[in-house]
């Protein structure tokens, strides 16, 4: 069976500070796909990030990093100088290595930044 | 935005009725995924459509199903709607051409169905 654990339910931190959001997943597929969604206060979900299980490279984009060890099964995301405009729920999610399998959600992570 | 289009936005209805929410893909996307959004299950996947044709069904009651039209938009029909009923759905599409297992699903802005 598949999993998605987030442990924080919440978190409010003040503006500037980093924050780390953590993700735990569970798995048999050898291959496997990690993201990270964003659901802002307006309820779209939005697309952050993708990372394959063979490649375990750490990504940054901007203010935003990812941290993926296949040897603990997490790939945390950390928001560095945070901002009011990032208050959102953070959603990580798991697909198995199967053509069109479906996402499987942690029940996410809300995270509010204040000024 | 993701290019992902679904209508209606809100949709308030009484219990024991019958609704349709409509989801039209990014352009050259050829799968289309529906998901629940509810306070206590979370984010649950209900069904898959690939080209026109149902490729997997998640947690979707029988009172629920689902299409997928040769213009490739979607169409999510619920009936005999219940209070437990009231969600976020979204629509989510991916590209699928080859059923490549890279495909990353962008996500509509979601129906708000309330059922009073």
């Amino acid at each position: 069976a598949q999993k998605v654990t987030q442990a924080q339910t919440e978190i409010s931190v003040v503006e500037k500070e980093d924050v780390t959001l953590d993700c735990v997943y569970e798995t048999r597929d050898t291959t496997y796909y990690l993201f990270w969604y964003k659901q802002p206060p307006s309820g779209e979900l939005v697309f952050l990030i993708r990372r394959n299980s063979f490649d375990e490279q750490n990504e940054i984009s901007g203010r935003y990093s990812w941290n993926f060890q296949k040897s603990t099964s997490s790939f945390n995301f950390t928001i560095t100088a945070s901002q009011v405009v990032d208050s959102a729920v953070y959603f990580c999610a798991l697909r198995g290595n199967q053509a069109g399998t479906a996402l499987i959600f942690g029940k996410g992570t809300t995270l509010s930044v204040s000024s | 935005d993701s290019g992902v289009t679904q209508t209606p936005k809100h949709l308030i209805t009484a219990t024991g009725q019958r609704v349709t929410l409509r989801c039209s893909p990014r352009s050259g996307d050829l799968s289309v995924y529906w998901y629940q959004q509810s306070l206590d299950q979370g984010l649950q996947f209900l069904i898959h459509y690939y080209n026109g044709e149902e490729r997997a069904k998640g947690n979707i009651l029988e009172r629920f199903s689902a299409q997928q039209f040769p213009d490739l938009h979607s169409e999510l029909n619920l009936s005999s709607l219940e209070l437990g009923d009231s969600a976020l759905y979204f629509c989510a599409s991916s590209v699928g051409a080859s059923g490549a297992s890279t495909d990353t699903q962008y996500f509509g802005p979601g129906t708000r169905l309330t059922v009073l």
